[in-house]
């Protein structure tokens, strides 16, 4: 069974451009949750998509944006490039959600971003 | 306060010893499941163990077990029988369900484990 995928697993910006990144899910996942780590800051949340809905929002501005696609394959953005968004971008899919959901999260390898 | 209290920021042990790591959390969810990742250098964050907040039993994976301790909120990581391949970052990390009613994760500052030949 195929793992979490994401692509590009490098990639340089410079400051104001936009970026893509994208996540695909473990095959029947329907949760895919989205994650920034800096040396800094750690691990910090940004969003998480469930059947193509936005469940769960962390504090990061609006320039951080995603959605999610029918297939559950998961795209965030980043406009307007800062120096302090370079960081390691990693995905995370789920088969369920919900209040009495104990199922594992599975990241993939991240994308690691650096804006000059 | 901090949800995730990871209090060793860097650890040696001695190949084929046994270790603990230390997690303690803070939440008021009724309900919440505790995770712990390994990040090796490469950066992708591996799936260890899990343990729900309602399970009767401590979790173990293989050299893995959690020392689960809800009363005094502590779900601590013990790797038993260290291999040099267990050299990485290891991240607790919590989601509660209820209170974001989601796939939220909460993690650590996690503790860089280092294993001697």
């Amino acid at each position: 069974k195929a793992g979490v995928t994401q692509t590009p697993r490098y990639l340089i910006k410079t400051r104001g451009q936009q970026v893509t990144l994208s996540c695909s899910p473990i095959s029947g996942h329907r949760s895919v949750s989205w994650y920034q780590q800096t040396p800094g800051q750690g691990l910090q949340f940004l969003f998480e998509y469930f059947s193509e809905t936005q469940r769960n929002k962390g504090n990061f501005p609006g320039r951080f944006s995603g959605r999610q696609f029918s297939n559950s394959r998961s795209e965030m953005n980043v406009s307007t490039l800062e120096l302090g968004d370079s960081a390691l971008y990693l995905c995370a899919s789920s088969p369920s959600a919900g209040p009495l959901n104990t199922g594992e999260l599975f990241f993939g390898e991240g994308s690691r971003l650096t804006v000059l | 306060a901090q949800k995730i209290t990871q209090t060793q920021p860097g650890m040696f042990v001695q190949e084929k010893e046994a270790v603990t790591l230390d997690c303690t959390y803070d939440t008021s969810d009724p309900s919440y499941g505790l995770f712990w990742y390994k990040q090796p250098s490469s950066g992708e964050m591996i799936f260890l163990i899990y343990q729900g907040s309602y399970d009767q039993q401590n979790a173990t994976e293989g050299r893995y077990s959690l020392n689960f301790q809800k009363a005094r909120k502590s779900a601590n990581l013990v790797i038993s029988a260290s291999q040099l391949g267990d050299s990485a970052m290891y991240f607790c990390a919590m989601r509660e369900p209820y209170n974001n009613a989601g796939n939220m994760l909460t993690f650590g500052g996690g503790t860089r484990l280092m294993v001697k030949p």
